[in-house]
């Protein structure tokens, strides 16, 4: 069971837009940053959204990130077929001490 | 460019012990805090601990607290995963990861994994 929560999967056709929730608690969404991986089957995750709606260099301006409360949310938008992948978000946890990470959502570009 | 080598998994029995290293190279290693962070396969991500630039602060989830020691060494631009006692649920790929800036969730480089399997 993760910390943060993610639904297992998300699909869209070509074109559209799509967007994929993390819900947490004030430990870690509501007081935190949230972070965005992207991780392409077989390979390592890779930064794409920081500070919850800020995008390291390189990142299409397709993809967007957004926090309200303890919850967040990632929009990919002119969804193409190489946006399928998983994406994990990502807080660090006050209780806890310790980074934690939602289940991760599977992206099916139909 | 950065760069980030895991090495050190294996297959190994439960109980036993390994030791995982990663290599850094491509920035100045000793600026970053560095993680560890493991998949198990056909699951998510999990964040396992983290050390700071000098080594004083360190951090592991509870799920291996007790049981795995991170540690650095600067010199060499490297830093380890020793791990004990370990158990089936261990099995995973074990990725290391560069902490940017003063963000404590922000990897932005990550290594290419290494696979651990605890399987008698």
């Amino acid at each position: 069971q993760s910390v943060l929560t993610q639904p297992p999967s998300a699909s869209g056709t070509p074109g559209q837009r799509v967007t994929i929730s993390c819900s947490g608690s004030y430990s870690n969404v509501g007081d935190n940053y949230v972070y965005w991986y992207q991780q392409l089957p077989g390979t390592a995750p890779k930064l794409l959204i920081y500070r919850n709606n800020e995008r390291p260099s390189g990142v299409p301006d397709r993809f967007s990130g957004s926090k309200s409360g303890t919850s967040a949310s990632l929009a990919i938008s002119g969804l193409r077929s190489e946006d399928e992948a998983d994406y994990y978000c990502s807080s660090w946890d006050d209780s806890l001490n310790g980074v934690v990470f939602g289940g991760g959502t599977k992206l099916t570009v139909l | 460019q950065v760069q980030l080598v895991e090495s050190g998994g294996g297959l190994v029995k439960p109980g036993g012990s390994l030791k995982l290293s990663c290599a850094a190279s491509g920035f100045t290693f000793s600026d970053h805090y560095m993680n560890w962070i493991r998949q198990a396969p056909g699951k998510g991500l999990e964040w396992i601990s983290l050390i700071s630039v000098s080594g004083t602060t360190i951090y592991y989830a509870d799920s291996v607290k007790g049981r795995f020691t991170i540690s650095r060494d600067n010199a060499r631009n490297e830093v380890y995963l020793q791990m004990s006692s370990l158990r089936a649920e261990d099995t995973a790929v074990y990725y290391c990861a560069r902490r940017d800036l003063a963000e404590l969730a922000r990897f932005g480089s990550w290594g290419q994994g290494t696979l651990v399997t605890v399987s008698s």
